[in-house]
């Protein structure tokens, strides 16, 4: 296991289209937490999980967007309807519920809406 | 919300010199704090951590420095190297484990 993996790395969509985003932890890892970030800025918190329980959700995650993790395995996080000011990279990271607690974070899926 | 800020945008440093990234925090129940390392185009990195009840911790090269009265969080890197050119923000919780909250970042640029 070399970390966290997100997929695609880059995405590029018109406005209004629907795009999912795939998120795979480090397989021990609990906890999967999925973040926003925009140029200039550092992460923010959209979701996360423990297990397959979606626990807490920022007020940054509109109806459009919905996350899912169902086996407590990989994640996907989906926007729908797509507008400008989606675009972003967003960052998923997965930690222990026990130990060590600070996250691994993955490389990001920058997202472009065109 | 969460206020976690930093107070300088840049910093440039001379290979070798030690670099100091200075944090302020708000919430007076933060009780964890990382600091990341973030590379264009990648996601961040985990440097270091450090519970509220510490008020310094060291690694290779690195120190925080916890300041609770102040609200105040420090990293020192010792002998500042051109691969350690990059973005740092400071991060912290409240609830620890669960949400974190991220500074603006400050971008480190060592010149050789």
């Amino acid at each position: 296991d070399t970390g966290v993996s997100q997929d695609p790395r880059h995405k590029i969509t018109k406005r209004g289209q629907n795009v999912t985003f795939r998120c795979d932890p480090i397989s021990e890892h609990n906890r999967l937490y999925w973040y926003r970030q925009t140029l200039g800025q550092g992460p923010e918190f959209l979701t996360y999980f423990q297990n397959e329980a979606q626990l807490e959700k920022s007020r940054l995650l509109s109806d459009r967007f919905s996350a899912e993790r169902p086996k407590g395995s990989f994640s996907t996080l989906e926007i729908q309807r797509t507008e400008q000011g989606d675009s972003a990279m967003y960052l998923c990271a997965s930690s222990l519920l026990q130990g060590t607690i600070g996250y691994t974070f993955g490389s990001g899926t920058r997202l472009t809406v065109v | 919300g969460e206020s976690v800020g930093l107070h300088l945008p840049t910093l440039s440093v001379q290979e070798g010199d030690n670099s100091i990234i200075n944090c302020a925090y708000s919430n007076s129940a933060s009780d964890y704090f990382i600091w990341y390392k973030q590379e264009s185009g990648k996601g961040p990195q985990f440097i270091i951590d450090i519970r509220s009840n510490m008020d310094k911790r060291q690694g290779q090269r690195v120190t925080v420095l916890l300041n609770k009265t102040v609200k105040h969080l420090s990293l020192q890197i010792a002998a500042t190297q051109p691969g350690d050119s990059a973005v740092y923000f400071c991060a912290e919780t409240a609830n620890t484990g669960n949400q974190f909250y991220f500074g603006t970042g400050t971008s480190l640029t060592v010149i050789p």
